[in-house]
């Protein structure tokens, strides 16, 4: 089973920030938090990861909770083409407990309107 | 660059066929994943490869699945006996690192499977 919870969908308006929230409590010490996002018929994106330090690239920024128990991805101009399925995941790096395999929740639908 | 590329896109089978699926990884990415995914899910682990050696397969549904990656690149995953339940979209992704690794999985647009 995901260990994060999303919300099912969201609506941002074109231009506005879009922050998409993630829950992940039973995050353990050794697990990062990844971002794919996927668009209609294509396979998943990847996005941003990070361990406990916000985290900023070309597509969005990544804020971890002091905690760690929860996270945001920020996308900061929202544009038509952002509206996805956005997946929020933890994955243990040191594949101590599995193989490095994703586990997909259900995502927060994301939709961009004009 | 050049991301994994997974052919066909679209497979159109009668139930009972046998199926191959190709996936072409990343150069020089060690791990190589395929995930199911059925319509409004997400994906789901099938069997994953470091280099040549299938480290996982505990996400395969039956006997009836089966995958390859005989020189550490190219992958195959194939579905004998195909049946109506295993319509769905066929993932690969690669990763540059193997298990103790916290580099991203890439993934393709994946196969779309339909049994008729």
């Amino acid at each position: 089973d995901a260990k994060t919870t999303q919300p099912t969908s969201m609506d941002c308006a074109e231009g506005r920030a879009a922050n998409l929230p993630c829950n992940h409590s039973t995050i353990s010490g050794n697990e990062y938090v990844y971002w794919y996002r996927q668009i209609h018929s294509q396979g998943p994106q990847y996005i941003i990861h990070g361990l406990k330090n916000n985290e900023t690239n070309e597509m969005a920024s990544l804020i971890i909770t002091e905690d760690r128990k929860s996270s945001t991805l920020i996308l900061p101009h929202a544009t038509l083409r952002d509206t996805a399925v956005y997946y929020c995941i933890v994955k243990d790096w040191l594949g101590s407990s599995n193989t490095g395999k994703l586990i997909f929740g259900q995502g927060t639908t994301l939709q961009v309107k004009p | 660059g050049a991301g994994v590329s997974q052919s066909p896109r679209y497979k159109v089978a009668k139930r009972g066929q046998d199926v191959a699926l190709r996936c072409d990884p990343i150069s020089g990415h060690v791990s190589l994943f395929w995930y199911q995914q059925a319509l409004g899910q997400g994906p789901e682990f099938l069997t994953y490869f470091q280099n040549e050696a299938q480290l996982d397969k505990s996400g395969l549904p039956s006997d009836r699945f089966f995958a390859e990656r005989p020189e550490g690149s190219v992958s195959t995953l194939k579905i004998q006996r195909t049946q109506q339940e295993d319509s769905a979209v066929y993932l690969c992704a690669s990763s540059l690192g193997g298990t103790s690794s916290n580099q991203p999985q890439h993934f393709g647009d994946g196969t779309r499977l339909s049994i008729l």
